[in-house]
């Protein structure tokens, strides 16, 4: 149970070019679900956090309007990092939460790279 | 003062060992404490949860020390498979805040 699927795992696009990353957790109702991006052997750094219904939070430095966060449903929240360019290349990782007090679990994540 | 901290490691050890690991909190408010594996280039993945009374998981046992607010990990009869990064993870009363330690490197070598 609680498995997250994150799609797609490998995205490789040109400069300006706007991507999405769709979450969604696949066997539980998500009540809070996380965006992280993680560069090489650094840690995991959360971007924003985003409840069904209600505009996503964002953590200080990460630009809301470069990284869009849709949390339509309870089973799927969608990241669009718009205009991107070569320093957006990272991992970006969602994770889901299926109440308060329960572990988070995360998606595959998703490569990203801007050429 | 970072929330939670880790030693990074890394910690090399022959297969069959026993390693432990730590990890300190910094607020006295935490909730949940969990442990989870993150393998290069992948996904975490949760490996337990810590509960007050500790737990044990086949060869895996965690701990919660309240009064030390520390956390800790044993891993007994390492195996090649366990090596990967362990990181802590830690959350407050309001449970959307989760903090993760920068995680501690494991390598067991045969």
């Amino acid at each position: 149970g609680a498995v997250v699927s994150q799609h797609p795992s490998w995205v490789i696009c040109k400069s300006g070019t706007s991507v999405k990353i769709e979450c969604r957790s696949l066997d539980f109702q998500a009540t809070t679900m996380f965006w992280y991006r993680q560069f090489p052997k650094q840690s995991l750094m959360l971007m924003a956090t985003s409840n069904e219904g209600s505009k996503a939070t964002y953590e200080q430095g990460v630009e809301k309007d470069k990284f869009l966060i849709n949390h339509a449903s309870l089973t799927l929240s969608t990241l669009t990092v718009t205009s991107a360019h070569p320093e957006d290349s990272s991992f970006y990782i969602c994770s889901a939460i299926q109440g308060p007090g329960q572990p988070q679990h995360f998606g595959d994540g998703t490569r990203l790279s801007i050429l | 003062r970072k929330e939670v901290e880790q030693d990074p490691g890394p910690f090399n050890v022959p297969e069959g060992a026993t390693v432990a690991f730590n990890c300190t909190y910094s607020n006295s408010a935490s909730q949940s404490f969990f442990w989870y594996r993150q393998d290069c280039r992948k996904e975490p993945k949760l490996l337990m949860s810590v509960y007050s009374s500790g737990n044990e998981d086949g060869r895996f046992t965690a701990q919660l020390n309240r009064a030390s607010q520390y956390i800790s990990l044993l891993i007994r009869d390492s195996k090649l498979s366990d090596s990967a990064t362990y990181l802590c993870v830690v959350t407050r009363r309001n449970f959307n805040k989760f903090y993760f330690g920068s995680g501690t490197k494991l390598n067991v070598k045969p």
